[in-house]
């Protein structure tokens, strides 16, 4: 069983429509992260929220907003997506900045129309 | 810039057959090197790891030895099962640690093992 939990599993949204995504994880752990994963490829980092404070945002547009409201939650705020921003959304979380081992969570299949 | 190079698949084996995926990076200094497996409609898992030159990262039944003379941590198992199916991603975060948040991931090797 993962124990980083995300939701939905699975969403649909048209151009015009706001949505958010959520991941949340008890391990104590004081990095998280946001990353897209597209078919067949490998995961691509978008965010990093270390300590609850923004430290890394990897030139995404502003359709996508993350949050962080505390150190175990992190959401993704999505607005006027485009049907090319449909993929797998991967929330991951770790101890600390620079050991590189993640937790991820199963994802969020989300598809643009 | 850091890079991870992996064998390109598919790789298709028969069960009980020996598994070799290939990992060479480029990175200065001494990385952390790992291996996180896929299974489908799953997320990325930590498969193994190794921090420091000539560490063995096991688990599973997977091995990989993290070779600084040849900048490789090929992953390997002897007898790989159906289960095993998955793809699979070799990835290095750069030596120093504190706040460097980024891993930088291979292309990912999907692997199909059948009956």
């Amino acid at each position: 069983d993962t124990e980083v939990t995300q939701t939905p599993k699975h969403l649909v949204m048209g151009m015009t429509n706001k949505k958010s995504l959520k991941c949340e994880q008890h391990m104590g752990h004081r990095a998280m992260y946001w990353y897209k994963q597209k078919a067949k490829k490998p995961p691509e980092l978008m965010f990093v929220y270390s300590y609850e404070k923004l430290s890394i945002n990897e030139s995404v547009p502003s359709r996508f907003s993350p949050e962080c409201p505390n150190s175990s939650l992190l959401n993704l705020h999505l607005h006027a997506l485009q049907p090319e921003d449909s993929a797998l959304y991967l929330c991951a979380s770790s101890r600390g900045g620079g050991a590189g081992e993640l937790f991820f969570g199963e994802g969020s299949r989300l598809t643009v129309l | 810039g850091n890079s991870v190079t992996q064998m390109e698949g598919p790789v298709t084996l028969s069960e009980e057959a020996f598994l070799t995926i290939n990992c060479t990076y480029t990175a200065t200094g001494y990385p952390s090197l790992f291996w996180y497996v896929q299974y489908p409609g799953e997320g990325l898992q930590l498969l193994l790891k190794a921090t420091k030159a000539d560490d063995k990262g096991s688990n599973k039944g997977f091995e990989a030895t993290y070779r600084k003379e040849t900048t490789s941590f090929h992953l390997e198992k002897g007898s790989v099962q159906v289960s095993d199916s998955a793809v699979y991603f070799c990835a290095l975060s750069p030596q120093g640690g504190g706040s460097n948040y980024k891993l930088t991931f291979g292309k990912g090797t999907l692997l199909t093992v059948n009956p």
